[in-house]
């Protein structure tokens, strides 16, 4: 089964308001990523939080990471347009042993009306 | 400068035939990767190369085969072509594995 899912899959506000996305994971990690991926574009990093910490700051980036409950939070406040995309998180899975790869959830789909 | 270049970006071919997808990176990253996204946007990973050498295959058909002639390069080849193979492919580097990674643009393949 999928190893990180986003909730909600879709969301819809206005510019200035903050954006907050869940993702949910199964197995224990090293790290958690959050990606943005433009329409049409590759995926850009947005920020990485490591397993001992639990929340991490980057501009207008809020991310939290609660390992107990196996779920990060991505919070964007005053959105702007050019925010809207969709927004993956990832993890490694570290039951897979030296054989690193990130694993993506399915994503959620931003969008920030003018 | 582009930081991982794949070619080509679009790729419509017919069912049957053999293809090539292109990726470059700058960065002196030494682990390099494939994925797919389908059309549900949905990224699964393919192939994982760490200093030229394959260490992940994710039950990919034998159709695909990567080529990892260098640490700054991986191709990806296609053989016999099917219509689910109709995807977005991505290529990404990382150092070690273990840090963020950097995506290409993507190369958009319909097979028809």
């Amino acid at each position: 089964s999928q190893q990180g899912e986003e909730d909600p899959q879709a969301l819809s506000i206005q510019e200035g308001e903050n954006a907050t996305m869940n993702c949910s994971y199964k197995t224990s990690i090293n790290n958690l990523q959050w990606y943005r991926q433009n329409s049409g574009r590759g995926l850009v990093h947005l920020i990485l939080i490591r397993s001992n910490e639990r929340e991490k700051h980057s501009g207008r980036l809020r991310v939290t990471l609660d390992t107990s409950k196996k779920s990060s939070s991505l919070l964007i406040t005053a959105s702007r347009a050019a925010d809207t995309a969709s927004y993956f998180c990832a993890t490694d899975d570290l039951s897979g042993g030296s054989n690193y790869k990130l694993t993506f959830g399915k994503g959620t789909l931003l969008t920030v009306n003018p | 400068d582009t930081a991982v270049s794949q070619t080509p970006k679009y790729l419509v071919t017919q069912m049957g035939n053999d293809k090539s997808i292109k990726c470059e990176q700058n960065l002196g990253h030494d682990t390099m990767y494939w994925y797919k996204q389908d059309s549900k946007k949905f990224l699964k990973i393919m192939f994982s190369y760490n200093n030229k050498e394959l260490i992940i295959n994710e039950t990919v058909p034998n159709r695909f085969s990567p080529k990892s002639p260098d640490k700054a390069h991986l191709n990806l080849h296609i053989n016999s072509l099917e219509l689910g193979d109709s995807a977005v492919y991505f290529c990404a580097s990382s150092h070690l594995g273990q840090s963020e990674a950097f995506f290409g643009q993507g190369t958009r393949l319909t097979v028809v």
